[in-house]
């Protein structure tokens, strides 16, 4: 069935650091796929979303680029915050059964000043 | 999009009684999603609930632990029945991003329950 693979963590990085998550996924057919971000304490939002292979999705400084041929979806930051620290969820949904969300294991990103 | 309500936002409850969530949208919408994440995990689908019809439970639930009502396209509820200490999770409803037409979900803030 369809899965989702994403790095464990946690992730420790200093502020002004560049970040890499890993991503990749496994599908049948052509999903649409996700990073969600979880902030201490919260619920769940959609950090950005990509709906085809190439397209690149993009949110707060955040960019994931949806690549068929490697079946991956790498999220990256730039320039990390600390504001940032939270958890990180890689998503696809599948379009059969009716947009079902398939999450990996999340990835805990702490960023020190 | 859509914005999500979500009650109680946490509850201690004891073993063997049963706990309501409830999921309220702000718009109507086909299709509600629960998910679980139990602690320090990743979200696992319960249900999907179509206004209607009976939900659809994914392997490892069961309707009878977990009942579904979905009365209206704006609300629905999830019962966690008989409750054990490995039910302590974070319950979260969840409906998906209609404006794209290709996925990708709103979550409500979740229910944290803890059984004790």
């Amino acid at each position: 069935g369809n899965s989702v693979t994403q790095m464990e963590g946690p992730v420790t990085l200093s502020e002004e650091a560049f970040l890499t998550i890993n991503c990749t996924y496994t599908a049948t057919g052509y999903p649409s796929l996700f990073w969600y971000v979880q902030y201490p304490g919260e619920g769940l939002q959609l950090l950005l979303k990509a709906t085809k292979a190439d397209d690149k999705g993009s949110n707060k400084g955040f960019e994931a680029t949806y690549r068929k041929e490697t079946t991956s979806f790498h999220l990256e930051k730039g320039s990390v915050q600390v504001s940032d620290s939270a958890v990180y969820f890689c998503a696809l949904t599948e379009g059969t059964g009716g947009f079902k969300t398939i999450f990996g294991a999340g990835t805990r990103l702490f960023v020190k000043a | 999009s859509a914005v999500i309500s979500q009650k109680p936002s946490r509850d201690i409850c004891q073993r063997g009684t049963s706990l309501t969530i409830q999921c309220q949208v702000d718009s109507q919408v086909t299709m509600m999603f629960w998910y679980r994440q139990q602690p320090g995990q990743s979200l696992t689908l319960i249900a999907t609930a179509n206004q209607g019809s009976e939900a659809t439970y994914e392997s490892g639930f069961v309707i009878d632990k977990f009942p579904i009502s979905r009365p209206n396209l704006t609300f629905s509820t999830l019962t966690v029945s008989n409750m054990s200490p490995e039910d302590s999770s974070i319950y979260l409803c969840s409906v998906e991003d209609t404006g794209t037409g290709r996925g990708g979900a709103f979550f409500g803030q979740g229910t944290r329950l803890t059984v004790v």
